[in-house]
């Protein structure tokens, strides 16, 4: 596509329910990224793919987090069990390839809410 | 590891003003560097990048000059806008690390 598509773009969940939020990344776009965005915070990083491995799940908060993707296409973050603490803008980004001149495109976020 | 660090905010100015947003960054390796942007209810956007010590990015009227030897890439802009007010993150990849590495961001508002 032209872009980087999540969904939804919003999702409000009681506590203690699973999520699971969607990244359709740029068609040919071989490297994904997931990052987290608190509210007034930075981004933090959760997981990155190569491919449909993941090399780095170094950011990912608990167990209850998880991520997987389909070749070099849609990828899912599911929280299990959420938490209030896991409120945040959910960001996806993908990138031409791994490496360092290569720049992000990010859509434009999951926006969840715990209540 | 690598950090960034940037000035906190928000930075208010008046239209026609001249900003700055220091950003300051410790990497291993040779890194490159990058300010996105977020406009209000929109994603993050590039909006400039310098891959090697002394290169300027610039785009929109922004520049930022890559400093290797004070480890600096503060953005600069000659004259804002209403239209720049937006938060500004500036980050950071080296080819040791699989992810760019983003600062806390800088909330600027520019005003009539």
């Amino acid at each position: 596509g032209a872009g980087v598509s999540q969904s939804p773009s919003n999702k409000v969940t009681e506590k203690g329910k699973d999520v699971e939020l969607r990244c359709d990344p740029i068609s040919g776009h071989t490297a994904l990224y997931w990052y987290r965005q608190r509210l007034g915070q930075g981004l933090e990083f959760l997981i990155y793919f190569q491919g449909n491995s993941a090399p780095d799940k170094s950011g990912l908060p608990s167990d209850r987090f998880s991520a997987e993707r389909t070749g070099e296409s849609v990828s899912t973050l599911t929280i299990q069990r959420t938490q209030q603490e896991d409120s945040a803008v959910y960001l996806c980004a993908s990138s031409l390839d791994f490496g360092a001149n290569y720049g992000y495109t990010f859509g434009s976020g999951t926006r969840l809410t715990v209540v | 590891g690598n950090s960034v660090t940037q000035m906190e905010g928000p930075v208010t100015l008046s239209e026609e003003a001249f900003l700055t947003i220091n950003c300051t960054y410790t990497a291993t390796g040779y890194p490159s560097l990058f300010w996105y942007v977020q406009y209000p209810g929109e994603g993050l956007q590039l909006l400039l990048k310098a891959t090697k010590a002394d290169d300027k990015g610039s785009n929109k009227g922004f520049e930022a000059t890559y400093r290797k030897e004070t480890t600096s890439f503060h953005l600069e802009k000659g004259s804002v806008q209403v239209s720049d007010s937006a938060v500004y993150f500036c980050a950071l990849v080296t080819g040791t690390a699989s992810k760019l590495t983003f600062g806390t961001g800088t909330r600027l508002q520019v005003t009539l």
